[in-house]
């Protein structure tokens, strides 16, 4: 069962340059989320989406577009990276029918901005 | 708006002591309530939920009951192994998001040494 796949697993770049990350489940999950994971900060909301076609900003999205043409892909795109965006990010996804539904992660892209 | 606070770590305990990570909520609606682990370079994972006052959550020896007199759902185990070594997250799913997104608490990260 593959779940959650995230690509790549690390990158690191260089300021000003653009990048996707790639999420992508197998579930047949409407709901799609993105994180970002910070030392010592749990982790917060950059945008998710409730199916093909709809998504929203969450707790922290400047810096940050998506899309969402498909059900199971959700990528995430960095136009201008700032070290500001030094972090890991993880996709998460879940069936969304209710709210005591888990949220299924995957394994996360490290990302370095130098 | 919605907010978990869990009580900070690193926590360092001895094979087989007796665990808890405290955790309390704040919530406009009427959250479902989740521990997620997240283990060493890995995604989070569900390890437990409850969905309503008095509901107890458990697996893998560990269990958490929902107290809605206190807003708390502190996560529990008797004996803690080498293995439960992890970061552990608190958080909800409140109705008033509408969108089933998870408010995390900042992370507590378990140490357990032989």
């Amino acid at each position: 069962n593959a779940g959650v796949t995230q690509t790549p697993k690390f990158r690191i770049l260089k300021i000003g340059q653009s990048m996707t990350l790639q999420c992508a489940q197998d579930m047949n999950h409407n709901y799609m989320y993105w994180y970002r994971q910070d030392p010592g900060m749990g982790l917060k909301l950059i945008y998710y989406s409730v199916g093909a076609g709809i998504t929203d900003k969450g707790e922290v999205p400047n810096g940050y577009n998506v899309s969402r043409s498909t059900t199971e892909d959700f990528p995430l795109r960095l136009e201008l990276a700032a070290p500001s965006q030094t972090s890991v990010y993880f996709c998460a996804s879940s069936d969304g029918q209710g709210l005591n539904q888990p949220q299924h992660f995957g394994d996360g892209t490290r990302l370095s901005i130098l | 708006g919605d907010s978990v606070t869990q009580m900070e770590g690193p926590v360092t305990l001895s094979e087989e002591a007796f665990l808890t990570i405290n955790c309390t909520y704040t919530a406009t609606g009427y959250p479902s309530l989740f521990w997620y682990v997240q283990y060493p370079g890995e995604g989070l994972q569900l390890l437990l939920k409850a969905t309503k006052a008095d509901d107890k959550g458990s697996n893998k020896g560990f269990e958490a009951t929902y107290r809605k007199e206190t807003t708390s759902f502190h996560l529990e185990k008797g004996s803690v192994q080498v293995s439960d070594s992890a970061v552990y997250f608190c958080a909800l799913s409140d109705t008033g998001a509408g969108s089933y997104q998870l408010t995390f608490g900042k992370g507590t990260k378990l140490s357990v040494i032989p």
